[in-house]
């Protein structure tokens, strides 16, 4: 079965410091792993989205990468701010639909708390 | 300004009255797509489309209805809403293909009593 896992569930720091979200998933066949921003309430917003090929991208001050040998993902924000305060869905595409599009399968997020 | 829209934003109702929610994109996506979202559970696709007349159930359709008639509507229906559908449901679109970007639209919330 096809699962995406998200570590830590949550996460409070300071603004100003770095963090790091973790995504292990187990995606096969894999397409493409993609980061999302949810602020609450809202829809997501993609942050990220790479391929088989790329184990690094950036947006900003957010930075994800990719091992797909070892089916890990990371995104690191740098320098935090009050409105990175948000959930943070990691989403892995790959496998089929009945149609011969792609899965997208979703993650349960990291709910990150910035504290002035 | 490239957008979904969904409506109503926000809906309470009781066990058995039929609703729609409606979900509109501008941005001649082919792919359309509708999420709930649960605490503990992340998104779940409801159902898809990949383009007029053609739908598909995601992994949980069960007591959901779809209809794509125009390109940029995709509509859900609940024809006898239940408690166990009180949750936060989103409205997606993208190019057709593997890698394009999904946009989400803003969410409806519904309350089911």
């Amino acid at each position: 079965k096809n699962q995406v896992e998200q570590s830590p569930q949550s996460l409070i720091i300071l603004e100003g410091k770095n963090c790091t979200l973790q995504c292990n998933y187990t995606v096969s066949p894999f397409s493409n792993l993609r980061w999302y921003k949810q602020d609450t309430g809202r829809g997501p917003v993609s942050l990220t989205i790479m391929t088989f090929s790329e184990n690094t991208k950036s947006n900003g001050r957010y930075t994800a990468t990719l091992d797909a040998d070892t089916k890990q993902s990371s995104l690191h924000i740098t320098a935090s701010q009050l409105s990175d305060s948000a959930s943070y869905i990691c989403v892995v595409g790959g496998g089929l639909s009945n149609f011969g599009n792609e899965k997208l399968t979703f993650g349960t997020g990291t709910r990150l708390t910035i504290i002035p | 300004e490239a957008q979904v829209t969904q409506n109503p934003r926000y809906l309470i109702t009781v066990t058995g009255k039929k609703l729609t929610v409606t979900c509109s994109q501008n941005m001649n996506h082919e792919y359309m797509s509708w999420y709930r979202q649960d605490p503990g559970l992340g998104l779940r696709q409801i159902y898809y489309s990949m383009n007029v007349e053609v739908t598909d159930k995601g992994d949980v359709p069960e007591g959901y209805k779809v209809s794509r008639k125009e390109k940029r509507n995709f509509p859900l229906i609940l024809e006898s809403p239940s408690p166990n559908q009180t949750s936060l449901y989103f409205c997606a679109s993208s190019l057709l293909g593997a890698s394009y970007e999904q946009y989400f639209g803003p969410g409806t919330r519904l309350t089911v009593t």
